[in-house]
C-alpha cells in the first residue's frame, strides 16, 4: 500500500522566521512529486511538481527540493508572511494513482 | 475565467435522495478527476477519465457514478445517499499526458455535500 506521509502535522512560526516540512514516500514506483498549497476555503494550487532525484525548484520565497532515493522531499519557505498560511500538500504519483498526504498546516503569528 | 467549476457548491440533501454534482473545465485537458475530502481532510482520488474513458476507478460505492459527456465535463452521480457521504467532493483537472504521474492537478472550488 503507498503511502504518503507528512511532518509535521501542524507548525506555528513566528512572521519573518523561516520554516520548512517533509514529505516521505515509498521510493519504488516513483513518478513524480507534487506540492500544493491549499488555502482555507479554497482549492488546492500547484506549487511545484519535480520528477528527477537532486531537482530543486523555486517560487519566490518558497522552494523545494526532491531526493527519490530515500524517498522525501522538503518544502522551504524563507522569511514567512502571514499570506503563506495555508496547508500544504505533497502528492506521489505513482505507476497507477495519485496519492495525497494529509498536509502539513502552517499559520504565521504576526 | 474560471478554469474548473463546480455546481453546486453547496448540497444539502436527504438520506436515500439521488443527486449529481457538475464539473466543468475549459483548460482544454484530457483528464478529469473527482476527489473526496474525508472527516480528516485527507484528499481521495475516487475516478480519473482521460478522453471520456474511465482509467481510475478506486474503491468507491457502486452508488457513485462518473458520466463524461465530453472531454470538459465530467459529472457525478449518487444514489441512494448516505449520511457518509457528507464531504466536500472536489473535481480536478490535468494536461495531456500519463494521468496522475507528471501533471499537475487543477482542482475545482469543491462542493460541500451534507446529508441529513
Amino acid at each position: 500500500i503507498l503511502n504518503v506521509e507528512q511532518s509535521p502535522q501542524s507548525l506555528h512560526v513566528q512572521e519573518g522566521d523561516s520554516t520548512n516540512f517533509t514529505c516521505s514516500f515509498p521510493s519504488s514506483n516513483f513518478y513524480a512529486l507534487h506540492w500544493y498549497r491549499w488555502e482555507t476555503a479554497k482549492s488546492p494550487e500547484a506549487l511545484f511538481v519535480m520528477t528527477l532525484n537532486g531537482d530543486e525548484k523555486k517560487k519566490g520565497r518558497i522552494s523545494a527540493t526532491l531526493n527519490t532515493k530515500e524517498g522525501y522531499s522538503y518544502l522551504y519557505i524563507k522569511g514567512s508572511q502571514p499570506e503563506d498560511s495555508a496547508t500544504y500538500l505533497c502528492a506521489l504519483g505513482s505507476a497507477s494513482k495519485i496519492i495525497f498526504g494529509s498536509g502539513t498546516r502552517l499559520s504565521i503569528r504576526p | 475565467d474560471t478554469a474548473v467549476s463546480q455546481t453546486p457548491k453547496y448540497l444539502v440533501t436527504q438520506m436515500g435522495n439521488d443527486k449529481s454534482i457538475k464539473c466543468e473545465q475549459n483548460l482544454g485537458h484530457d483528464t478529469m478527476y473527482w476527489y473526496k475530502q474525508d472527516s480528516k481532510k485527507f484528499l481521495k482520488i475516487m475516478f480519473s477519465y482521460n478522453n471520456k474513458e474511465l482509467i481510475i476507478n478506486e474503491t468507491v460505492p457502486n452508488r457513485f457514478s462518473p458520466k463524461s459527456p465530453d472531454k470538459a465535463h465530467l459529472n457525478l452521480h449518487i444514489n441512494s445517499l448516505e449520511l457518509g457521504d457528507s464531504a466536500v467532493y472536489f473535481c480536478a483537472s490535468s494536461p495531456p499526458g500519463l494521468a496522475g504521474r507528471t501533471d499537475t492537478q487543477y482542482f475545482g472550488p469543491g462542493t460541500r455535500l451534507t446529508v441529513l
